[in-house]
């Protein structure tokens, strides 16, 4: 069964940076791009990186990604308030006829 | 600004069917597929399936084929998706999305939808 692993939590205090790890296989994230989302409670997620470190507009230059052979993260540098929430690492999975497979999701805390 | 604007809660009975609207507004409905997801209670983000708008066709997440029916309506830029045999696993906030693709090629999502609550209770 395909799972992209992530750390349930991760905290920093306001300024810190932090990273986010997503962890994969050679069914996903090793031949596909990985995207990263933001979800706050009661509202609609967001798009935070795309095609494992491309920035939307509009999405502070504090987010960044990376990716390397079945692993990628996402880096909060600067950490502040607004930045709690859920983040998501997602990709697609090329296994059984294929389907889109979003990470355990991670809690960020601002202390 | 690109807009998906889905349709109001919903509460079932279990063995039911659910169809939720999602209307697109603010970019060429027929260049871009659409996704659905999902968020039950206390879980994470799961994909529900899509329509790719190159070839009309559908891909769902191997634990709802044959439950999902995915569409598109390109006359009124809207999208639909119908859950059926409901059970109270599927209660959750489903989400349609803008898919970043090529052509039959699913890479992510980017505008979300407002989420609909579907609640199947006896």
């Amino acid at each position: 069964q395909s799972v992209l692993t992530q750390p349930p939590s991760v905290s920093g205090t306001p300024g810190q940076r932090v990273t986010i790890s997503c962890s994969g296989s050679s069914s996903n994230l090793a031949h596909n791009y990985v995207y990263w989302y933001q979800h706050l409670p009661g509202t609609a997620p967001k798009l935070l990186i795309s095609a494992n470190d491309q920035r939307p507009s509009g999405v502070p230059d504090r987010f960044s990604g990376s990716k390397s052979g079945t692993s990628a993260s996402l880096v909060i540098s600067g950490l502040r308030s607004e930045d709690e929430a859920d983040y998501y690492c997602a990709t697609w999975d090329d296994s059984l006829s294929g389907f889109y497979l979003f990470g355990t999701g991670t809690k960020v805390t601002v202390l | 600004q690109v807009r998906l604007l889905q349709s109001g809660t919903e509460v079932k009975r279990p063995g039911a069917s659910v169809k939720v609207s999602c209307k697109a507004s603010g970019y060429t409905f027929s260049s871009y597929g659409i996704s659905w997801m999902r968020q039950a209670p206390g879980h994470g983000l799961e994909w529900v399936g899509w329509n790719s708008n190159y070839n009309g066709k559908t891909t769902s997440a191997q634990k709802f084929q044959g439950r999902v029916t995915l569409t598109l309506d390109t006359s009124t830029s809207t999208a639909y998706m119908e859950l059926r045999r409901l059970t109270s696993d599927d209660t959750a906030v489903y989400y349609c999305a803008r898919v970043i693709g090529d052509r039959i090629y699913f890479y992510g999502v980017d505008a979300w939808g407002q989420g609909t609550t579907v609640t199947v209770s006896s």
